[in-house]
């Protein structure tokens, strides 16, 4: 079963604004991970944040963990055409490796 | 070292029909994943090594799929017997310790 669940499952805003995801998950973790992955092809990793921390700063990126609420959120401000792909947020630190859950789909629209 | 391979890109079999996957992670990387994902879906975990040594196996990972790292270098997957259901995309990652994974492209099966 996938412990990570985004919210929402898809998302479409138009160039330049901003996109925000969630991710709730249900046991502890060590870290939580953010991945993009465009059409037909592999994840790319964007950003970990441990359990320890509650805010993390990548570029045009911000993730945000709340332990306690077993969720987190990753922004995208001034969205591009290029950032449009499926978002993927998964948790570390069990025995399986990261648990994925099933995406949001962003579409950014010129 | 460009990243992880994975070999073939896209495989079509006939149900009943072996067939073997290789991943080569980064060089460095000690640690490999295997993941299965299919359409609309997250990746799934299917088995990790750590090294040569096969610490973790997904109950997905039925008797049908077999999994190696020899010498904690490439890894080959192989699927017997394979049925419609096992059509999907295989992805293989690696990682330096419980970082972020590197994965590669993936091998998109497809079992007619």
């Amino acid at each position: 079963s996938q412990q990570g669940e985004e919210d929402p499952q898809a998302l479409s805003i138009q160039e330049g604004e901003n996109a925000t995801m969630n991710c709730s998950y249900k046991t502890s973790i060590n870290n939580l991970q953010w991945y993009r992955q465009n059409s037909g092809r592999g994840l790319v990793h964007l950003i970990l944040i441990r359990s320890n921390e509650r805010e993390k700063h990548s570029g045009r990126l911000r993730v945000t963990l709340d332990t306690s609420k077993k969720s987190s959120s990753l922004l995208i401000t001034a969205s591009r055409a290029a950032d449009t792909a499926s978002y993927f947020c998964a948790a570390g630190g069990g025995a399986d490796g990261l648990t994925f859950g099933k995406g949001t789909h962003l579409i950014i629209q010129p | 070292d460009t990243g992880v391979s994975q070999d073939p890109r896209h495989k079509i079999t006939k149900r009943g029909q072996n067939v073997t996957f290789r991943c080569d992670p980064i060089s460095e990387h000690n640690r490999l994943y295997w993941y299965r994902q299919t359409l609309g879906q997250g990746p799934e975990f299917l088995t990790y090594f750590q090294n040569e040594a096969q610490l973790e196996k997904s109950r997905l990972l039925s008797d049908r799929f077999s999994a190696e790292r020899p010498k904690g270098s490439f890894s080959t997957l192989e699927i017997q017997r394979t049925e419609q259901g096992d059509s999907a995309m295989y992805l293989c990652a690696s990682s330096l310790g419980p970082g972020g994974y590197t994965f590669g492209s993936g091998t998109r099966l497809t079992v007619v």
